[in-house]
């Protein structure tokens, strides 16, 4: 159980487009899920936490207008990079939370590249 | 802020053997949860082992154990019987009941497993 899928697996597109990635809780519901991204080597740093119905909530130096998130069902939350560039290029991490037990479980990640 | 730490960026170990892994947070709250989350090569976050602060008996998983020593702030993972798959990084995380459940996490420790 608690399987968290995420789609696409990885993407390449080019500067000043938008990708779209989709976080969806498989066998469980939650009401929050988390968006990470993590560059080589380093630990997950949280970008930004999405609550089903309501706007989601941006770590401070996140740039909200650039990364747009939706969590429109209890299953799905999305991320739009919206005008990628080279610099957004990295791994990004969904994760949603199942309760109980108060546990955050995570996608397999996208890779993200700009070119 | 909470803040975990894990002193220990690299560890090896030969198969077979057993390896501990140290993890010391620092909380002024007296109930919370701590996570041991594994990441391999193909970089999916899989949740390892989960440990209730109110609890005092450690939680164990198979071959994979804690030593949850609340009064000194350390958690630490162990590994028995060690085999090539636990390969990767581990992540040592902290949630607690304030606001989003938000997971702070330390900076990783790679282990590597010697054949």
């Amino acid at each position: 159980g608690a399987v968290v899928s995420q789609h696409p697996s990885w993407v390449i597109c080019k500067s000043g487009t938008s990708v779209k990635i989709e976080c969806r809780s498989l066998d469980f519901q939650a009401t929050t899920m988390f968006w990470y991204r993590q560059f080589p080597k380093q630990s997950l740093m949280l970008m930004a936490t999405s609550n089903e119905g309501s706007k989601a909530t941006y770590e401070q130096g996140v740039e909200k207008d650039k990364f747009l998130i939706n969590h429109a069902s209890l299953t799905l939350s999305t991320l739009t990079v919206t005008s990628a560039h080279p610099e957004d290029s990295s791994f990004y991490i969904c994760s949603a939370r199942a309760s109980p037990p108060d546990t955050q479980y995570f996608g397999p990640g996208t890779r993200l590249t700009v070119l | 802020a909470q803040t975990v730490t894990q002193s220990q960026p690299e560890m090896s170990v030969q198969e077979a053997e057993t390896v501990t892994l140290s993890c010391t947070y620092d909380t002024s709250e007296s109930d919370y949860y701590l996570f041991w989350y594994k990441q391999p090569p193909s970089r999916q976050m899989i949740l390892v082992i989960r440990q209730e602060a109110y609890k005092q008996q450690n939680a164990t998983e198979n071959r994979f154990s804690v030593n949850f020593q609340k009064a000194a702030k350390s958690f630490s993972l162990k590994i028995s019987d060690s085999q090539l798959g636990d390969a990767a990084m581990y992540f040592c995380a902290y949630t607690d009941f304030q606001g989003a459940q938000k997971l702070v996490f330390g900076q990783g420790t790679r282990l590597t497993i010697n054949p």
